[in-house]
């Protein structure tokens, strides 16, 4: 299957501080690129549509200031969380379409942010 | 509102049983269902998707049965193993694979030995 990958695999950092993830696929080529997160033991939320070349697309109840993204190349998307907070605390995955027969998304092994 | 309603929330089978894990949706513009497979501390895995123009699909131990009037369709896993001991998530998408996902709400399956 097509490769996602995430960078980093898990990052603590003080309340305050914003973090970068980065988000890429490494044997295709993404125009579009989703962010989740999730909570301990519960599903996937959307959180926005990374497009290359244009803005974001935030779901609703998402802050777009809070949660930065740029789709800086066909295959790197990149989520910023500013000024992190303690609730910002949870994982980060990112998927890509594979845009290979069926076009099935693959998911990327996630980033853990603990925020203190 | 969830779209996609996932059930049971934990299953535990014994090696060698099968796991039936079962999810409803309410939007008709559906039109495609995969299943992904989570270990803990992981990204979800893709395991198996199918179109509402089948009812049946099989690969391996793995098996969706759909039911577009009902709107239902399931997973079932036969001769569990403890291998498959994970979180299983089904979901749906409109238009195409590539498009945005509404996940279910997760099962937890437990394979004893």
């Amino acid at each position: 299957g097509a490769v996602v990958s995430q960078h980093p695999s898990w990052v603590i950092c003080k309340s305050g501080t914003s973090v970068k993830i980065e988000c890429r696929s490494l044997d295709f080529q993404a125009t579009t690129m989703f962010w989740y997160r999730q909570f301990p033991k519960q599903s996937l939320m959307l959180m926005a549509t990374s497009n290359e070349g244009s803005k974001a697309t935030y779901e609703q109840g998402v802050e777009k200031d809070k949660f930065l993204i740029n789709h800086a190349s066909l295959t790197l998307s990149t989520l910023t969380v500013t000024s992190a907070h303690p609730e910002d605390s949870s994982f980060y995955i990112c998927s890509a379409p594979s845009g290979r027969a069926y076009n099935e998304q693959f998911f990327g092994p996630g980033t853990r942010l603990t925020v203190l | 509102q969830q779209q996609v309603k996932q059930s049971p929330q934990s299953l535990i089978v014994q090696k060698g049983g099968i796991s039936i894990i079962n999810c409803a949706y309410e939007n008709t513009a559906f039109d495609y269902f995969p299943w992904y497979q989570q270990f803990p501390g992981k990204g979800p895995a893709l395991l198996i998707a199918i179109r509402p123009d089948v009812s049946e699909k099989k690969e391996g131990r793995f098996t969706i049965s759909f039911n577009k009037s009902a709107k239902q369709f399931s997973l079932h896993i036969m001769d569990s193993q403890p291998g498959d001991s994970a979180t299983y998530f089904c979901a749906a998408s409109i238009g195409a694979a590539g498009n945005k996902l509404t996940f279910g709400g997760g099962t937890r399956v437990l394979v004893k030995p």
